[in-house]
């Protein structure tokens, strides 16, 4: 079985851009959720998506926005790029149905903004 | 403060020999813990993971424990090998109505000494 797929693997951007980034999960998998690594940071929640709909948000201003598809594929997208906005963005997905599931990531996207 | 967090940032163990990876948490209501293992330039691996209703659980050279009293977690690795330098993080899930989000510690990283 494939794994969760992260499209681009790297980008650069400058200030007020913005970026759309791209995760395909593994197959079977509902649930995709987006994380944002920083080493001053580390990993923060952004959002998750299940069934199309947004059901679960994390503490990031409004740039910062997801989507997800019909075969459950996610798309995350940030306007207005800021110096800050520099991270790893890592997609995960899960099967969705359960309160405590695995999840299961994929390389990430490493965003550079400058 | 931080949910979760880890007692040191840096470990370093002799080839061979057990680490121990410490992890706290603030949390009573979490009720699932798990451990991953993030190589540079990848995403965060599932290594193990426990419910709140155990206090130990083995996989294949690696065993967690959780004290609930304490609000502590640990991570073990029998017979450290150069393979397993790496950061890890421990995370932990507050169940919640029809979501799963994880919250994440800042993670140490393991250095293997061979």
């Amino acid at each position: 079985k494939a794994g969760v797929t992260q499209t681009p693997r790297y980008l650069i951007k400058t200030r007020g851009q913005q970026v759309t980034l791209s995760c395909s999960p593994i197959s079977g998998h509902r649930s995709v959720s987006w994380y944002q690594q920083t080493p001053g940071q580390g990993l923060q929640f952004l959002f998750e998506y299940f069934s199309e709909t947004q059901r679960n948000k994390g503490n990031f201003p409004g740039r910062f926005s997801g989507r997800q598809f019909s075969n459950s594929r996610s798309e995350m997208n940030v306007s207005t790029l800021e110096l800050g906005d520099s991270a790893l963005y890592l997609c995960a997905s899960s099967v969705g149905q359960g309160l405590n599931e695995k999840l299961f990531f994929g390389s990430g996207t490493q965003l550079s903004v400058l | 403060g931080e949910s979760v967090g880890l007692h040191l940032p840096t470990l370093s163990v002799q080839e061979g020999d057990n680490s121990i990876i410490n992890c706290a948490y603030s949390n009573s209501a979490s009720d699932y813990f798990i451990w991953y293992k993030q190589e540079s330039g990848k995403g965060p691996q599932f290594i193990i993971d426990i419910r709140s209703n155990m206090d130990k659980r083995q996989g294949q050279r690696v065993t967690v424990l959780l004290n609930k009293t304490v609000k502590h977690l640990s991570l073990q690795i029998a017979a450290t090998q150069p393979g397993d330098s790496a950061v890890y993080f421990c995370a932990e899930n507050i169940s919640g109505a029809g979501s799963y989000q994880l919250t994440f510690g800042k993670g140490t990283k393991l250095s293997v000494i061979p």
